[in-house]
C-alpha cells in the first residue's frame, strides 16, 4: 500500500524566515496530495493541496511543489510568524476515482517552531 | 452548520470495559475514517468506509470495530478496552474532492 514519509520531524525557524518541509511517496498512482495544519489541542486542518496535473500552487505565503517523477512534494512558508507554529502533516491519495476513492494515507508529521 | 461530531470529548475507564466512540457528520459525504494519534504524531488509519454498509480495516491493525448503518454516523467500538489502547481517536469525514473534514476528537485514557 501507499506509504508517505516525512521530513524533518521537528523544525526550528525565527520568524521572518522561510521553511520546508518534504515529502516523500511510494504509489506512482497517487494523484492528490493535501498539507494539513495542525495546532496544539486542535483538530487538522487542510491549508493547501495539489493534484498531479500541476507542479506549483500557491497561496499566499504558502506554496506547494510536487515532483512526479521523484515521487515527492513540498511545503514552503515564507515569512513566517509565530502563529504559524503547528504540527503539519503531508498526506497522499489515489482519489477521487468513483466511490472507491483511495485511501488518504499521512506523512509522520512536521512540529514547526516559530521563534519570535 | 455542516460538521463533524465526535463524543465524549475525554474518556477514562477501566480496562475491560465495552466502549463506543461516537462519530456523526451533516456533510453529507459517504467517505468517512478513523485515524488513531498519540498528540502531535501520526495520524495512523485504523478504519475507513465508502458508503453504507462498507467498512475495512485500515493499515494499523486495531483491536476495535466500526458499522455504518447510517450515512451520517460511524461509531468506533472496543469491546475490550487495554491500557495500549490509551490514545486519541479522530474521526473524519471526505468530501467529493478527497478533503478530510476532521472531528474534535476523542482523548481516551484505559487505566
Amino acid at each position: 500500500g501507499e506509504n508517505v514519509e516525512q521530513h524533518p520531524s521537528t523544525l526550528s525557524v525565527q520568524e521572518g524566515d522561510s521553511a520546508v518541509i518534504k515529502c516523500t511517496y511510494s504509489d506512482s498512482a497517487s494523484n492528490y496530495f493535501p498539507w494539513y495544519k495542525q495546532e496544539l489541542g486542535k483538530r487538522p486542518q487542510l491549508i493547501i493541496d495539489i493534484r498531479s496535473n500541476v507542479g506549483e500552487k500557491k497561496d499566499q505565503r504558502i506554496a506547494v511543489t510536487l515532483n512526479k517523477t521523484a515521487k515527492h512534494f513540498s511545503l514552503h512558508i515564507t515569512e513566517t510568524q509565530p502563529e504559524d507554529s503547528a504540527v503539519y502533516f503531508c498526506a497522499a491519495s489515489k482519489g477521487p476515482s468513483g466511490n472507491q476513492g483511495g485511501k488518504l494515507i499521512f506523512g509522520q508529521g512536521t512540529e514547526l517552531s516559530v521563534k519570535p | 452548520e455542516a460538521d463533524i461530531y465526535q463524543t465524549p470529548r475525554y474518556l477514562v475507564i477501566g480496562t475491560g470495559k465495552k466502549i463506543t466512540l461516537e462519530c456523526s457528520q451533516t456533510m453529507g459525504h459517504d467517505k468517512m475514517y478513523w485515524y488513531q494519534q498519540d498528540p502531535g504524531m501520526e495520524l495512523h488509519l485504523i478504519h475507513y468506509s465508502y458508503g453504507v454498509n462498507s467498512t475495512e480495516k485500515g493499515d494499523l491493525s486495531s483491536e476495535s470495530t466500526v458499522s455504518r448503518i447510517r450515512t451520517e454516523h460511524f461509531p468506533l467500538t472496543l469491546e475490550s478496552a487495554r491500557p495500549s489502547h490509551t490514545s486519541q481517536y479522530l474521526c473524519a469525514s471526505i468530501s467529493r474532492r478527497t478533503e478530510a473534514f476532521f472531528g474534535q476528537g476523542t482523548r481516551l485514557t484505559v487505566v
